[in-house]
């Protein structure tokens, strides 16, 4: 149990184009999402937090208009990187929880974005 | 305050031996460490956690070990095997209220068990 889906597992896309990523809670329903991203050889850097309905909250030093996060269902959580640049390759991996205070997050197996 | 810090970045540890990979953190109000595994290419997947009620937890060849005074907490990996060669994250999180849980990572830690 408790499978996060992430699609696609890889893209290749121009500089100036965007690209959507889906994160999706396969067999629970995920109150809240987390997105995060790593660079190769580094740790996981949380971009933002999203809670289904409402706005995502971003860390400091995150664009949110560069990168849009819809939480607009219980099982579906989605990044956008607009406009993305050769800058922005790199590995985005989501995660998710129950609603179960104690509950842990379970990660997808996150997606490669190589901007060319 | 939100750092978690840790220790080794790289291991090298022979088959059947012990690993053991360290994290050290600040803010008290951390109450959930887990740590993760995460092979090259996938997203991490949850090993083991511990929450600081008590000082050690132990699933399989995995154990935490937990210092709520020294605000530090260990993994140890029993009868290391070639097949847990991978990057260790240890994490942590305040409650849910008001801060929604998110996950602070440690650096990683990459462990390489030779034959």
């Amino acid at each position: 149990g408790a499978v996060v889906s992430q699609h696609p597992s890889w893209v290749i896309c121009k500089s100036g184009t965007s690209v959507k990523i889906e994160c999706r809670s396969l067999d629970f329903q995920a109150t809240t999402m987390f997105w995060y991203r790593q660079f190769p050889k580094q740790s996981l850097m949380l971009m933002a937090t999203s809670n289904e309905g409402s706005k995502a909250t971003y860390e400091q030093g995150v664009e949110k208009d560069k990168f849009l996060i819809n939480h607009a269902s219980l099982t579906l959580s989605t990044l956008t990187v607009t406009s993305a640049h050769p800058e922005d390759s790199s590995f985005y991996i989501c995660s998710a929880r129950t609603v179960s205070y104690n509950s842990p997050l379970h990660f997808g197996n996150g997606t490669r974005l190589t901007v060319t | 305050q939100q750092q978690v810090k840790q220790s080794p970045q790289s291991l090298i540890v022979q088959k059947g031996g012990i690993s053991i990979i360290n994290c050290a953190y600040e803010n008290t109000a951390f109450d959930y460490f887990p740590w993760y595994q995460q092979f090259p290419g996938k997203g991490p997947a949850l090993l083991i956690a511990i929450r600081p009620d008590v000082s050690e937890k132990k699933e399989g060849r995995f154990t935490i070990s937990f210092n709520k005074s020294a605000k530090q907490f260990s993994l140890h990996i029993m009868d290391s095997q070639p097949g847990d060669s991978a990057t260790y994250f240890c994490a942590a999180s305040q409650p849910r209220a008001g801060n929604t849980g998110k996950l602070i990572f440690g650096q990683g830690t990459t462990l390489q068990v030779k034959p």
